[in-house]
């Protein structure tokens, strides 16, 4: 059974800092994997998308890497900033699946000004 | 850019009433899914739909649940007999392909009393 994991459960970091959030998966016959973000009480905000041919997406301050055989993914977030504060959450689509995502239970990040 | 609709916000409920959550999807988008997320809790699959059908479903989409496209831009969740358990929010998800990245709405908080 597919499992995700995400290390750290939370994180606080000043402005400006440049930082990594983890995600970890179990079975590597992933059809591909998302980030996304979430705000208190809001709904989740695709960040990037990678297919499991892929090693990496970047989106202006954001980098996704994955790593399928090692079953890691990375969200890379260069000079971060206050509005940058939300859950991370990173999720991955079985191979097979039509849709069925796989959440992690997410990184709490707050970048203090 | 298009998003996707989810109406209400809210609901209260009494425990064994039924309840319908309703979404309209980004509208070129082809398939269907709904999520929800217990308090505290991962972002699990229910359901995903495409072409009039249910494509794929998780354990927890047992008899008490059914979702249905009434017309062209709707998309429901309905709970016959609603449980304390079912209290979550409910997040709707659409896609053009089951390769694209899920766009999901803002989520209707379900509070079963």
């Amino acid at each position: 059974k597919q499992e995700v994991t995400q290390i750290p459960a939370a994180l606080s970091v000043p402005e400006g800092e440049n930082l990594v959030l983890n995600c970890s998966f179990t079975d590597s016959a992933i059809y591909n994997l998302q980030w996304f973000r979430q705000d208190p009480g809001k709904g989740l905000t695709s960040l990037l998308l990678i297919q499991s041919s892929q090693r990496e997406q970047t989106s202006g301050r954001l980098n996704a890497s994955l790593d399928k055989s090692s079953g890691r993914s990375t969200l890379y977030i260069a000079a971060s900033q206050p509005g940058d504060s939300a859950t991370y959450l990173c999720a991955v689509r079985r191979g097979g699946s039509q849709g069925n995502l796989i959440f992690g239970k997410g990184t709490k990040l707050s970048v203090k000004p | 850019e298009p998003e996707v609709t989810q109406t209400p916000s809210h609901q209260v409920t009494q425990m064994g009433q039924e309840v319908i959550l309703r979404c309209v999807p980004i509208s070129n988008h082809l398939y269907f899914y709904w999520y929800r997320q217990i308090l505290g809790q991962k972002v699990e699959f229910l359901v995903s739909f495409y072409n009039n059908e249910i494509s794929e479903k998780s354990e927890i989409f047992d008899d008490q649940f059914s979702v249905e496209r009434p017309d062209g831009s709707n998309f429901t969740l309905k709970i016959r007999s609603t449980k304390l358990e079912d209290s979550a929010m409910y997040f709707c998800a659409s896609s053009g392909d089951t390769n694209e990245k899920l766009f999901f709405g803002s989520g209707t908080q379900l509070s079963v009393l």
